[in-house]
């Protein structure tokens, strides 16, 4: 079983719209969260983390965690066609080296 | 910002060829990783490294070995390519600690044919 799932697989929206992509995983000792972004020919660039439940505001991203339920969302605010790439939900739990889970990622197009 | 630098690109390989992947970071980070990412799999972690002299199996680790001769160095060896392992390979460097980000390299496109 994947131990980070995302939704939905692809996700399109206009220029100017806003974007929402979904992690969650099945794994309790998961900690710590981050979003990467890949672009296209690029590796993966992390986009922001996630440690403590609630929002945390980055510009026009915003990520929200409920430990609780394990779940951790990415907000785009008035999407741009620079954002469009492959985006990764990762975990790691508390022992000291990252060893990063990454679930399968979702792909956003921002058309205009 | 961080720096890492994967070769080569592009690589064709044979199958029971050997193939090695080289990752260099002038980071002074730790921690480097080695991952596969295919379709529908994201990223898998193959070897793991604390630092120069260490390698430790990850999620992925048959067919592979891995070489930390330095701080900066890592290496993934396919010692028999398979066209299983046909991929795209990413290195990362972390400085440890909980909850520490990944820097990635731009990554090494492997066929195996």
């Amino acid at each position: 079983q994947q131990k980070v799932q995302q939704s939905p697989e692809s996700l399109s929206v206009p220029e100017g719209g806003m974007a929402s992509l979904n992690c969650t995983s099945s794994d309790r000792n998961f900690q710590y969260f981050w979003w990467y972004r890949q672009h296209s020919g690029e590796g993966p660039k992390a986009l922001m983390s996630i440690f403590s439940d609630g929002d945390k505001k980055e510009g026009r991203f915003t990520a929200h965690l409920n430990k609780a339920s394990l779940h951790v969302s990415l907000h785009i605010r008035d999407s741009q066609p620079s954002d469009s790439a492959l985006y990764f939900c990762a975990a790691s739990g508390t022992q000291v080296v990252g060893q990063l889970t990454f679930g399968r990622g979702t792909r956003l197009q921002v058309y205009a | 910002e961080a720096a890492v630098t994967q070769s080569p690109r592009n690589k064709v390989a044979v199958t029971g060829g050997k193939v090695t992947l080289s990752c260099n970071q002038t980071n002074n980070h730790n921690n480097m990783y080695w991952y596969r990412q295919d379709t529908g799999h994201g990223l898998r972690l193959i070897h793991y490294s604390y630092g120069a002299g260490s390698t430790e199996k990850g999620d992925i680790p048959d067919g592979y070995k891995a070489s930390r001769p330095s701080q900066e160095n890592f290496s993934l060896i396919l010692e028999l390519a398979t066209p299983s392992q046909t991929s795209v390979y990413f290195c990362a460097s972390g400085d440890a600690g909980r909850g520490e980000t990944l820097y990635f390299g731009s990554g090494t496109r492997l066929t195996v044919l």
